[in-house]
């Protein structure tokens, strides 16, 4: 069964220090992975993907992760976060030949000044 | 900005009315999906359009009826909800109109509905 875990309910960092936003999955095929940030009293917005090529991605925002597939693995990262990348973030997987996008639970950003 | 809109932002409504939420995107994409998100929760997917015909129903009551009037738009009709149905609905829109397209979905700010 496809399943996407994010294993922190919550990431506390302070301004200017690095972060990171875990995500892991299992789906059967090669995976699309995607990740999204959601602000208070917003929708999602679309943050990077990965579907093939370099296991590095750089999205909006200065944000990055690396798709790891031994680990299963796509973790997001900042190199020095913000007070406004405060947001709930989730990571979602679908596999190449299934319509649903699987999502993970969520992870609550808090960025400390 | 986003460039999926939603209107209205909120809605209240009694079990008995009858409303519609709409959805309006520009981008020439050929998916549209509404959802169903509960605070705090990932989305739940209710519906898929691709090429503007119904390709996706996620099991959903029939008191919620989808439309897509033309490649753009997108409604949602209510009728004799349930104060469970409370939530955040939001619609996006992808590039390619294949379910199992590697597309990003972009979404609107959604209409956020209450249950009287």
């Amino acid at each position: 069964a496809q399943s996407v875990a994010q294993p922190e309910d919550q990431v506390n960092v302070a301004e200017g220090n690095p972060l990171t936003v875990k995500c892991t999955y299992s789906v059967s095929g090669n995976p699309y992975l995607f990740w999204y940030v959601q602000y208070p009293n917003r929708g999602l917005q679309f943050l990077l993907k990965y579907i093939t090529g370099d296991n590095l991605v750089k999205g909006s925002y200065g944000f990055e992760a690396e798709f790891n597939k031994s680990q299963t693995s796509f973790h997001l990262k900042k190199p020095s976060a913000l007070v406004s990348d405060s947001a709930l973030y989730f990571c979602a997987v679908r596999d190449g030949s299934n319509y649903q996008l699987i999502w993970g639970a969520g992870t609550k950003l808090i960025i400390k000044p | 900005d986003t460039e999926v809109t939603q209107t209205p932002k909120h809605l209240v409504m009694g079990m008995t009315n009858k409303k519609s939420l709409k959805c309006e995107q520009h981008m020439g994409h050929r998916a549209m999906y509404w959802y169903k998100q509960k605070a705090k929760k990932p989305p739940e997917l209710m519906f898929v359009y691709s090429y503007e015909k119904l390709s996706i129903n996620e099991s959903v009551p029939s008191r919620f009826s989808p439309e897509c009037p033309n490649s753009s738009l997108l409604n949602l009709h209510l009728h004799a909800l349930q104060p469970e149905d409370s939530a955040l609905y939001l619609c996006a829109s992808s590039q390619e109109g294949t379910v199992s397209s590697n597309q990003p979905q972009h979404f609107g700010d959604g209409t956020r509905l209450s249950i009287l």
